[in-house]
């Protein structure tokens, strides 16, 4: 079980915008920067979202990134079959003094 | 262009020993802290350890501590990650990311991973 939850599936249609979440505690999310990774099938995972809201130079802007107290938030719009991966938040954990990331949403596009 | 390319992985029995290795290139190495991330069969990541860019700190999840030794060579620009007392549940992929989770810049560079398998 993993220390950050999130759902385990999304989906939505082509053109439509989705929204990830991931749910922590104080100990992590709430005293440590977020960061989101994708990964498409069979690949390594790619930073997609860091500092909880800054976007890697190269990813576009469609892809935006929220946290609000012990929870963040990834946001897909203008959803492309491209897009199909699976999509994990990270963060540090204090109480731990270790990392810890979410189980992974799987995103499929209708 | 920052690359950063594991080795090392392959096939261990239980109790066994491996060494894995990261290369990389394209950034200033010696102050980057560095992280080791695993991805067992079917499973979501999971973060193994991390260590500072001096080697002077290093982090690891609870299931290896006292199993594993991650360190670096900063005049080689190579990390690794020594393991010992393999099991089963140590089999997945491995990979080297470059940077800290929680830090500012997250983990940017990925390498491909190496696969570590266990079993007799």
């Amino acid at each position: 079980q993993s220390v950050l939850t999130q759902p385990p599936s999304v989906s939505a249609a082509p053109g439509q915008k989705v929204t990830i979440s991931c749910s922590g505690t104080a100990s992590n999310i709430g005293n440590s920067d977020v960061s989101w990774y994708q990964q498409l099938p069979g690949a390594a995972p790619k930073l997609l979202i860091y500092g909880n809201n800054k976007r890697p130079s190269g990813i576009p802007d469609r892809f935006s990134g929220s946290k609000s107290g012990t929870s963040a938030t990834l946001g897909i719009t203008g959803l492309q079959a491209g897009d199909e991966a699976v999509y994990s938040c990270g963060a540090w954990d204090n109480s731990l003094s270790a990392g810890v990331f979410g189980g992974g949403t799987k995103l499929t596009v209708l | 262009e920052v690359q950063v390319l594991e080795s090392g992985g392959g096939l261990v029995q239980p109790g066994g020993s491996l060494r894995l290795s990261c290369a990389a290139s394209g950034f200033t190495f010696s102050t980057s802290p560095m992280t080791w991330v695993r991805q067992a069969p079917g499973e979501g990541l999971q973060w193994v350890s991390s260590i500072t860019g001096g080697g002077d700190a290093t982090y690891y999840i609870e299931s290896v501590k006292g199993r594993f030794t991650i360190s670096r060579d900063n005049s080689k620009n190579t990390l690794f990650l020594q393991m010992t007392g393999l099991g089963a549940e140590d089999t997945a992929i491995y990979y080297c990311a470059k940077g800290g989770i929680g830090r500012p810049g997250g983990l940017d560079y990925w390498g491909q991973g190496t696969l570590v398998t266990v079993s007799s």
